[in-house]
């Protein structure tokens, strides 16, 4: 298996815009977490997934962020409006039910929100 | 809410040295414990991971032990080389109601290891 996909890598906007961000996990996993990291709050749990379906989201930090998982291969997780203080390296991850559930990690974005 | 602390927050150790990085969690419902590495600039990898049911594993020279009951767990590194630079991250994964696979990370030890 190819891993956990993201994409952008990269991503360089201004404020005020749109930004949609993507993830494809490992073929299988059930589970579907998205991550921010900073260097002051270090990695933080956003939202995660249980077959397609929101099960914490406590970590959202606003409004302006939401994420969807219309089927098992896809998810995204959108900034609108994007704000300079959204700046960070976002990571997907993703696991499988199982006796071990462990989490494997994709590349991350890294977002520069001007 | 578990909290994951790690200790240090940085070490810088000449090589060849053994050394040890420690982590604690204030809630010991765990369902396992997973110890990171991250480089800079890149993501994170899995090293090794601790079921609740075990006391430690092992990977090369790396060593991990957990300690439910204390909440606490060690990563050993033996004969440590400049590779092994990077910031060493351990998360507890939280068992049981709402926050059930929900890993909770510390927030990482920087290691340098110089020639």
């Amino acid at each position: 298996d190819a891993g956990v996909i993201q994409s952008p890598r990269h991503e360089v906007t201004e404020m005020g815009q749109e930004v949609t961000l993507r993830c494809k996990p490992i073929s299988g996993h059930d589970y579907l977490f998205w991550y921010r990291q900073t260097m002051m709050r270090g990695l933080e749990l956003l939202i995660y997934f249980n077959n397609n379906v929101p099960i914490d989201d406590s970590g959202m930090p606003e409004d302006r962020f939401s994420a969807k998982m219309p089927n098992a291969s896809f998810s995204t997780l959108k900034i609108q409006p994007s704000e300079p203080r959204d700046s960070a390296v976002y990571f997907c991850a993703s696991s499988q039910t199982g006796v071990v559930y462990e989490q494997y990690f994709g590349p991350g974005t890294r977002l520069t929100v001007t | 809410k578990q909290e994951v602390t790690q200790i240090p927050a940085a070490l810088s150790v000449p090589e060849g040295e053994n050394l040890v990085l420690n982590c604690s969690f204030t809630d010991s419902a765990i369902y396992n414990l997973q110890w990171f590495r991250q480089d800079p600039g890149k993501g994170l990898t899995s090293l090794l991971l601790i079921q609740s049911s075990q006391r430690e594993q092992t990977s090369g020279r790396l060593n991990a032990s957990l300690d439910k009951s204390s909440g606490r767990s060690t990563l050993y590194i033996a004969a440590s080389q400049p590779g092994d630079s990077a910031t060493y991250l351990c998360a507890a994964l939280n068992a049981g109601g709402t926050s059930y696979g929900k890993l909770t990370f510390g927030q990482g030890t920087i290691l340098t290891v110089h020639p």
